[in-house]
């Protein structure tokens, strides 16, 4: 059974920098595709973008291109999204999600991160 | 980018009644569209896959269908435990992106 364990909450000044890990368990993660979805409070889902821990290079939604990075370690399993110069619309739930188009599709249970002054 | 239309954006609906939500999208995305229900405070959880693939565990009273750009999601007798937020996905190319929502509410 896969599992995605995420990190903590987090509040963070505007103008900074977030670091949102996603821990996955089995033996899933160098093959399949790790997403990172954003959901602000009572809003949709956003996708942000996405990486392949094998070919380690990400895709990122232009609206983000720039702001966010996400990496994969491959000895801990673990991706992690960075989302920098925040600002109070960021706040929101992050995601991190394998999205396949498939049957496999298992998500984190979400990440809060608050940017306030 | 691919645009996900959903409609309607909220329906009430009572205990048995049969409901469709449709999604349009802005251009073809063949068969890469995906359904998930999301209740308060919990992640989204896939109900259909590739239009029509229903995933496992869930029950048959959902189903899919659709091609091309128009594409539908219905229950075919609510149960209690159905009234929750359904969106659609595409996945067909980058960057994935997911309809508005549809809030289904107890009449």
């Amino acid at each position: 059974q896969v599992q995605l364990v995420q990190s903590g909450a987090e509040v963070k000044k505007p103008g900074s920098s977030v670091k949102v890990s996603c821990k996955a368990s089995g033996d899933t993660f160098i093959n399949y595709p790790m997403s990172w979805v954003r959901q602000a409070p009572g809003q949709g889902l956003e996708w942000m973008g996405r990486i392949i821990p094998l070919r380690e290079k990400p895709n990122y939604a232009q609206k983000f291109q720039g702001r966010v990075t996400i990496s994969a370690d491959r000895s801990t399993s673990t991706a992690f999204m960075e989302l920098s110069s925040l600002r109070s619309e960021d706040t929101a739930i992050y995601y991190c999600a394998y999205i396949t188009g498939s049957t496999i599709d298992y998500w984190g249970q979400g990440t809060l991160v608050t940017v306030s002054s | 980018d691919i645009q996900m239309t959903q409609s309607p954006s909220s329906v009430s609906a009572s205990v048995g009644d049969r409901v469709t939500i449709t999604c349009r999208a802005s251009q073809g995305i063949s068969s890469w569209l995906a359904w998930y229900q999301q209740k308060p405070g919990k992640a989204p959880k896939l109900l259909i896959y590739a239009v029509s693939s229903l995933q496992s565990g869930v029950p048959l009273r959902f189903s899919g269908s659709g091609s091309g750009t128009e594409f539908t999601l219905t229950i075919s007798s609510l149960q209690p435990e159905d009234f929750a937020t359904y969106y659609c996905q595409q996945a067909n190319s980058f960057p994935y992106t997911f309809g508005q929502g549809t809030k289904l509410e107890i009449k």
